[in-house]
């Protein structure tokens, strides 16, 4: 199962929105909803922030939300905010014994 | 407040075996199934293995089947990885996660703990 492929850079001033794309096939992101999204801090543990598109874990801010078409999820960031800055990996059902597949990763830069 | 706890981690030459736990708490860890992914520095996560909450159903990735063993003990909260024959390119830090249902097969990871790093050099 090869990896899902994200920008590996996306930047954006405070205040503006940023979107975060992740392509996969036909058979992960495109044959499922379930797609994952994490974000990390340097030298932390990845934090899930969507799960299944666009479902927002409990204490997740409102101004992230999670979108699909076709082989391609995406990640929107509104109202950017210097903590917003960070990794963020996308993950993908695949429905076989190897369950999850991660994007590569994406750099977001708060300017 | 679920917290995952690694250990284990350190440096071993190539084709040498380490065993990783993982102590879970805020949490009923026997409905869970559990995992462990790992991200070698400067890259994306990779899924390694998870194993269902009654720990009857494990899975691995290719990339370490017949090498690397998922199990748990209900009885103690606590996940394991036996890595043997370990190579350069198992070098990565390793989490402990928690996923939001009883199958190994879950879509997403709830909680991570903090990760416990492998260096397999000589």
């Amino acid at each position: 199962q090869s990896a899902l492929t994200q920008p590996a850079s996306v930047s954006g001033s405070p205040g503006q929105s940023v979107t975060i794309s992740c392509a996969g096939t036909s058979s992960d992101v495109g044959a499922y909803n379930f797609v994952s999204w994490y974000r990390q801090h340097p030298g932390k543990a990845p934090k899930l922030m969507i799960y299944d598109v666009s479902n927002r874990p409990s204490g997740v801010s409102n101004r992230f939300s999670g979108s699909k078409s076709g082989n391609t999820a995406s990640l929107t960031i509104s109202g950017l905010q210097a903590e917003d800055e960070a990794d963020y990996y996308c993950g993908s059902y695949t429905g076989t014994d190897s369950p999850v597949v991660f994007g590569g990763g994406t750099k977001l830069t708060v300017l | 407040e679920v917290q995952l706890l690694e250990s284990g981690g350190g440096l071993v030459q190539p084709g040498g075996s380490l065993r990783l736990s993982c102590a879970a708490s805020g949490f009923t860890f026997s409905s869970y199934a559990v995992g462990w992914i790992r991200q070698a520095p400067g890259k994306g996560p990779e899924w390694v293995s998870s194993i269902s909450a009654s720990g009857d159903t494990p899975y691995h990735a290719d990339s370490v089947k017949g090498r690397f063993t998922i199990s748990r003990d209900n009885s103690k909260n606590t996940l394991y990885l036996q890595m043997n024959s370990l190579r350069a390119e198992d070098t990565a830090v390793y989490y402990c996660a928690k996923t939001e249902g009883a199958s190994p097969a879950w879509s997403y990871y709830s909680y991570w703990g903090q990760g416990t790093l492998v260096t397999v050099s000589s």
